[in-house]
């Protein structure tokens, strides 16, 4: 049972436009959300966080959207370069489970053309 | 050190025998995690450590799967009799404190092979 989604394998987005990488979940006592960036051969990188009594928090480029009712998450990159060329998680997690495990979605491969 | 140190990186082993992996977290960090990668999935929770103590080791997949951490620093990870669907990336992590607003500190990954 997959309780965060990533429904999109991959995409791709020119240089300099914005790139949407989207992430569902199931679990509505999950209350805390992460975005991380992989390259190859690498460990993940932590880029952004949310939590649920927030809808929207930003840091330079990457902005992450949060939808509560819809139980959706999306990270935004304005504007993408090649250099974010690369796998991104979303990851969920709930205070209230007693434990600080995340649960990872399967990933979105974003290629940024130059 | 300066960041999260994993070893081997790569270890092909035969199926059967039993292997370790090791992780040596960011100086000062007390929480400690384990997920494993297999190919095309998500990262999947394993074990967490607060200190020497793990509060959380409910990902652990059987009882083949045993893992330590000592003087709150070093941790190893224990498969043993391995099997083929073990083969996956084993990524340790590390953060100052656990909370929930700030994500891990994770390290390159050990690329099991199970042949």
């Amino acid at each position: 049972d997959q309780q965060v989604k990533q429904n999109s394998p991959s995409l791709s987005v020119q240089e300099g436009r914005i790139s949407i990488l989207n992430c569902d979940y199931t679990n509505s006592m999950f209350d805390y959300f992460l975005w991380y960036k992989k390259y190859p051969a690498e460990g993940p990188t932590f880029l952004i966080s949310i939590s649920s009594i927030k809808d929207k928090n930003e840091d330079g480029r990457f902005t992450v959207f949060l939808n509560k009712s819809a139980k959706h998450l999306s990270l935004h990159i304005v504007p993408s370069q090649p250099g974010d060329s690369a796998v991104y998680f979303c990851a969920a997690s709930s205070k209230n489970s007693g434990t600080y495990k995340y649960i990872f979605g399967t990933g979105t491969r974003l290629k940024v053309l130059a | 050190g300066a960041g999260v140190s994993q070893s081997p990186s790569n270890k092909v082993t035969e199926k059967g025998k039993d292997v370790e992996l090791r992780c040596d977290p960011i100086s000062g960090h007390t929480a400690l995690y384990w997920y494993r990668q297999s190919l095309g999935q998500g990262l999947e929770f394993l074990i967490y450590f607060q200190g020497n103590s793990a509060p959380d080791k409910s990902g652990l997949p059987s009882d083949r799967f045993s893992a330590e951490r000592t003087g709150g620093s070093v941790s190893t990870l224990t498969i043993q009799r391995t099997q083929q669907e073990d083969s996956a990336v084993y990524l340790c992590a590390s953060s100052l404190i656990p909370d929930f607003n700030y994500g891990y500190t994770f390290g390159s990954g050990t690329r099991l092979t199970v042949v």
